[in-house]
């Protein structure tokens, strides 16, 4: 199965800044690499993804960029905000099955 | 509905008792899935439907969990003889299928086991 892990575990930064969260993954077959963000007591919704087509993605203040053939992929976020401030996950799938990274928690410091 | 609900929102029960959790897709989304989610931690996969069948069972921790979906729409997680390391947030997602089809979830079931 698909092994997944998320770098860094926790991340602050001042408002502002940016930040930067890497997911590695060992399936060579994944092709679709979504992020998810979980904010305190809700449920996770995707916020941006990227087929393994393309290399770089950007939606206002988030992008992601991938890298196939090192096999690992990037969520930034820019002019950071107090609203960015929840637990993002990476989902990089192959198949059906989404296996989640074990997620990194952001602190957005005003 | 408009978006994936679950229920209970909430369940407190003690330890032994069995326990249901029902999640109702979005309409027309053939892929649910069932995910378990212990205070701060990640999300584990616990269970994958297409239409009617479950592909993959792999991830239901012991056989004292199960599921079933009815119609292709409504699904029902069970846990029986319930303990107190079940305590955790069980998470409901459907989409609309293929790989690359966005997961919406529910609110999730807190479960408390006594």
């Amino acid at each position: 199965g698909e092994n997944v892990e998320q770098h860094p575990s926790t991340l602050s930064v001042q408002e502002g800044d940016s930040a930067v969260i890497k997911c590695t993954y060992s399936d060579s077959a994944s092709n679709y690499f979504p992020w998810y963000k979980q904010e305190l007591g809700k449920r996770p919704q995707l916020i941006i993804d990227i087929r393994s087509n393309v290399g770089e993605k950007k939606d206002q203040r988030i992008a992601v960029t991938l890298n196939k053939t090192a096999k690992h992929f990037s969520l930034h976020i820019t002019e950071t905000q107090p609203e960015d401030s929840a637990v993002y996950f990476c989902a990089p799938r192959g198949d059906y099955k989404l296996s989640f990274g074990a997620g990194t928690t952001v602190t957005v410091r005003a | 509905g408009a978006g994936v609900s679950q229920s209970p929102s909430n369940k407190v029960t003690e330890k032994g008792k069995d326990v249901e959790l029902r999640c109702d897709p979005i309409s027309g989304h053939t892929a649910l899935y069932w995910y378990r989610q212990s205070l701060g931690q990640g999300l584990e996969f616990l269970i994958y439907f297409q239409g009617n069948s479950a592909p993959d069972k792999s991830g239901l921790p012991s056989d004292r969990f199960s599921a079933e979906r009815t119609g292709g729409s409504v699904s029902t997680l069970t846990i029986q003889r319930t303990q107190q390391e079940d305590s955790a947030v069980y998470l409901c997602a459907s989409s609309s299928g293929g790989v690359t089809g966005e997961l919406f979830f529910g609110e999730g079931s807190r479960l408390t086991v006594l």
